[in-house]
């Protein structure tokens, strides 16, 4: 049973292109996050979502767009793809804020 | 923003060691978490620490927070391979219902045989 699951698992892609990332919990969470790891192990909360609500947007380029259809499910997309967002993606979710998320496998995102 | 710094940034430990990870903040801390990642997956989730002097033990994981809350220790005894992966410690900086997590750097936990 998968917890938190994230597709694709890898993504390659050219500088420019605009790219989609999703992500699924099957445990009944009300909230959910995209956090963005570096290639030096740095992991960096992105957005947050609370009952379909953006309760947390950190200073991340507009180019990110999260985007929560329902409470299960909160989608990354990326327009105009730059080198520098090659990174592995996290997806997490958490039963309230506060309480302990759980992660996703992560997307790896290859800009070239 | 919070600024938690985890010490050592790696450890070898022969099977069979004990260990400590130490993970320090500049500001008092509200919610201290711990986790683990192996290479290549996400995060496992191990403890959450809340209150000053909480202790709390997961097999041979123990975790404990100071009486102040700027510092939490995880501490594994008689480590074995499985527990090697990379230890992140992460924080609610304001115990606020946003659930903004910060993380530390990590600490990288190899355990030969």
């Amino acid at each position: 049973d998968t917890a938190v699951s994230q597709t694709p698992k890898y993504l390659v892609t050219q500088m420019g292109n605009d790219k989609s990332i999703k992500c699924e919990q099957n445990l009944g969470h009300d909230t959910m996050y995209w956090y963005k790891q570096d290639s030096k192990k740095f992991l960096k909360i992105m957005f947050s979502y609370n009952n379909k609500e953006l309760i947390i947007n950190e200073t991340v380029p507009n180019r990110f767009s999260p985007k929560s259809p329902d409470k299960a499910h909160l989608n990354l997309h990326i327009n105009s793809l730059e080198l520098g967002d090659s990174a592995v993606y996290f997806c997490a979710s958490s039963q309230g804020a506060g309480a302990e998320q759980y992660f996703g496998p992560g997307t790896r995102l290859t800009v070239t | 923003s919070q600024e938690l710094e985890q010490s050592p940034q790696s450890l070898i430990v022969q099977e069979g060691k004990n260990l400590t990870i130490n993970c320090t903040s500049s500001k008092t801390l509200y919610g201290l978490y711990w986790y683990k990642q192996k290479y290549g997956e996400g995060l496992i989730f191990l403890m959450m620490l809340q209150k000053g002097g909480e202790e709390k033990s997961h097999e041979k994981i123990t975790a404990k927070l100071d009486e102040k809350k700027q510092q939490s220790s995880l501490h594994i005894t008689a480590s074995q391979p499985s527990h090697a992966g990379i230890y992140l410690c992460g924080a609610d900086p304001r115990g606020s219902t946003l659930g903004r997590l910060y993380f530390g750097r990590g600490t990288q936990l190899t355990v030969w045989p």
